[in-house]
């Protein structure tokens, strides 16, 4: 596609319950991040992939949380049991490979747990 | 390992210049990229330096020096339409990973 698009923009869960947040990346990126954000602060690593390599899970917060990216496009985030503070927007990005070149953003998802 | 520190917040006049510094450790750094974020929005691209100096673009420009492990961003003639927050980033071409900062939040005041 033209661009990363992150679905669905907006999530409004109940405590406990289980979300899935969806990132398509732009075609023939290789590498896809996601991070978070929450009201008024700075992005948050959370995981980055780059083609066939073992994810790079650090930032990850808690084993509530996990992430998967099937045939090196579409990358999935899950959200076990959400709890309140899991509340913010959650951004995707890919690039492409070597040289640096420069990460597009999606326009996010943002997650409100009630 | 890799860490990027950047001030919180900042305000500046209108008409004015600021500068917003950045200092990095980064494994296997290859280069450092600027991004603008706007509030309810995505980051979206400014500037990426490889080399040591600085590089314009128009009202903006950014400086590196590789030797320090610093930059800056550096914004001329402030208008209001700047109020945002400023997100650097270095690009580790051993992990092939771009780790950004937590952004500068700038404040453009008449």
């Amino acid at each position: 596609g033209a661009g990363v698009s992150q679905s669905p923009s907006n999530k409004v869960t109940e405590k406990g319950k289980d979300v899935e947040l969806r990132c398509d990346p732009i075609s023939g990126h290789t590498a896809l991040y996601w991070y978070r954000q929450s009201l008024g602060q700075g992005l948050e690593f959370l995981i980055y992939f780059q083609g066939n390599s073992a994810p790079d899970k650090s930032g990850l917060p808690s084993d509530r949380f996990s992430a998967e990216r099937t045939g090196g496009s579409v990358s999935t985030l899950t959200i076990q049991r959400t709890q309140q503070e899991d509340s913010a927007v959650y951004l995707c990005a890919s690039s492409s490979t070597a040289g640096g070149t420069e990460a597009f953003f999606g326009q996010g998802t943002r997650l409100t747990v009630v | 390992g890799q860490n990027i520190d950047q001030p919180t917040e900042m305000t500046a006049t209108e008409g004015a210049i600021v500068q917003i510094n950045c200092t990095y450790q980064t494994s296997g750094f290859n280069g450092l990229f600027w991004y603008q974020q706007h509030a309810g929005e995505a980051p979206t691209f400014l500037s990426y330096n490889v080399l040591d100096g600085l590089e314009e673009k128009g009202r903006f420009s950014s400086f590196l020096s590789r030797s320090k492990g610093y930059s800056y961003l550096l914004l001329k003639e402030l208008q209001m339409k700047d109020s945002a927050s400023y997100l650097c980033a270095a690009f580790s071409g051993g992990y092939q990973k771009v780790t950004f900062g937590t952004g500068t939040k700038l404040q453009v005041i008449p």
